[in-house]
């Protein structure tokens, strides 16, 4: 079957540094999305890795590892704004995202 | 610059009665997804769409049905609601799903079913 996995919540203080990990299993791999969602909000997109490495847009990066069915996000400089939670999803194969049941990230002042 | 937009926002319905939800989006995507997010799980999808006139099922498709009679259209019914359809529904839209263009968002219906 398919699956990802990520840690159901995390708690942070602001100003400090997350990383959040995802870990798939899917039939086949053409992409990896992370995704934010505030609470009763659509999600929206992050960011987006196909190849070995990290991608770094502003507070927030994202690493991908292929050989290791591994990706995480890091954030930067935590800002309460931040709290959300954020959804991993691996398109594959088919084209079609197969999705994480997000990590809840908490701030604290 | 609407993006995706969903309506109703939310609905109470009692088991065994229909409805449709509406997805639009003025981006002129070609493909559209409904999913369905309920506590703990990732988004499942329903059923989705590749074009103007084509629909295909997703992992959850029983109980639904969908049409896309128009490209900016996409159409959720229910036939006969169940308690276990009571969820969070969001339609997303993208124009190339091989690329790195990602699925763009409504911000969902809530649907209750007594």
């Amino acid at each position: 079957g398919q699956n990802i996995d990520q840690p159901t919540e995390m708690t942070a203080t602001e100003g400090a540094i997350v990383q959040i990990n995802c870990t798939y299993q899917t039939s086949g791999f053409n992409g990896l999305f992370w995704y934010q969602q505030h609470a009763g909000e659509a999600p929206t997109f992050l960011s987006y890795n196909v190849l070995d490495g990290l991608e770094e847009k502003g507070r927030f990066s994202s690493f991908l590892s292929r050989s290791k069915g591994y990706s995480y996000l890091l954030l930067k400089e935590l800002q309460m704004k931040d709290s959300a939670s954020y959804l991993c999803a691996v398109k594959n194969s088919n084209y079609q995202l197969i999705w994480g049941a997000g990590t809840k990230l908490i701030i604290k002042p | 610059n609407a993006g995706v937009t969903q309506t109703p926002k939310f609905r109470v319905l009692k088991t065994g009665q229909s409805m449709t939800l509406l997805c639009a989006q003025d981006m002129n995507h070609e493909y559209m997804y409904w999913y369905r997010q309920d506590p703990g799980m990732g988004l499942r999808l329903i059923h989705y769409s590749v074009g103007e006139g084509t629909t295909a099922k997703g992992e959850v498709p029983d109980g639904y049905n969908v049409s896309r009679l128009k490209k900016q259209n996409f159409l959720l019914g229910l036939e006969s609601a169940a308690p276990s359809q009571t969820s969070v529904y969001f339609c997303a839209s993208t124009s190339l799903p091989d690329s790195n263009q990602p699925q763009h968002f409504g911000d969902g219906t809530r649907l209750s079913i007594l």
